[in-house]
């Protein structure tokens, strides 16, 4: 069985402080998948990143970044100098493969506001 | 421009209605996902599909079933919806092949009264 915990429910910052959400992970699987989506008030998830378990490089898209690390089964996001738009409900997701094809199971997820 | 459609945005029904909710992709992908999120609970996987006709339970499948006639649509069905079963449904798709990322359609926000 494999598990996603996102640890904090809820999130907030005032503009402009950087913030990170936490993200655990549990999993037999030698080969998997990461991925953050953001969903904002409209409600459709957007996808941000995917990461692959043989890439431990943490990765950086302009204010947003991320930590893998393997020996902690976490996949962190840090988003530098927050803005209002980036208020949004963050979901971490791990890959499992069932019957020949993808699953993805979610976290609970973050709620994140950023106060002006 | 990638998209996933569902039929509505916001449904009210009946407790014992049969309802069928539509999603729709352009994308000829292969796999398509229902899932429903719940405050709290995040998302759980209702029901998904590989290919045209085959269907697989995921983790939450009770009070559901699931119709794929063609590749492009995925249809969630509640065979007497009842009102734990207000929520929000979110539909995906994603490629068959490779472990890329899925893509989302708006959400339906159910309310069963």
């Amino acid at each position: 069985a494999q598990k996603v915990t996102q640890a904090q429910t809820e999130i907030s910052v005032v503009e402009k402080e950087d913030v990170t959400l936490d993200c655990v992970y549990e999993t037999r699987d030698t080969t998997y998948y990461l991925f953050w989506y953001k969903q904002p008030p409209s409600g459709e998830l957007v996808f941000l990143i995917r990461r692959n378990s043989f890439d431990e490089q943490n990765e950086i898209s302009g204010r947003y970044s991320w930590n893998f690390q393997k020996s902690t089964s976490s996949f962190n996001f840090t988003i530098t100098a927050s803005q209002v738009v980036d208020s949004a409900v963050y979901f971490c997701a791990l890959s499992e493969y069932l019957f020949g094809n993808e699953k993805l199971t979610f976290g609970t997820g973050t709620r994140l506001t950023i106060i002006p | 421009d990638v998209k996933v459609t569902q039929s509505s945005r916001y449904l009210v029904k009946r407790t014992g209605e049969k309802v069928f909710l539509e999603c729709v992709q352009d994308m000829d992908h292969e796999n398509m996902f229902w899932y429903r999120q719940d405050p709290g609970l995040g998302l759980r996987l209702i029901y998904f599909s590989y290919d045209v006709k085959m269907k697989e339970k995921g983790d939450i499948p009770e009070g559901y079933s699931v119709s794929r006639e063609k590749k492009e649509r995925f249809s969630l069905i509640l065979e007497s919806a009842s009102t734990n079963q207000t929520s929000m449904y979110l539909c995906a798709s994603r490629p068959g092949q490779g472990r890329t990322e899925a893509f989302f359609g708006q959400g339906t926000r159910l309310t069963v009264v």
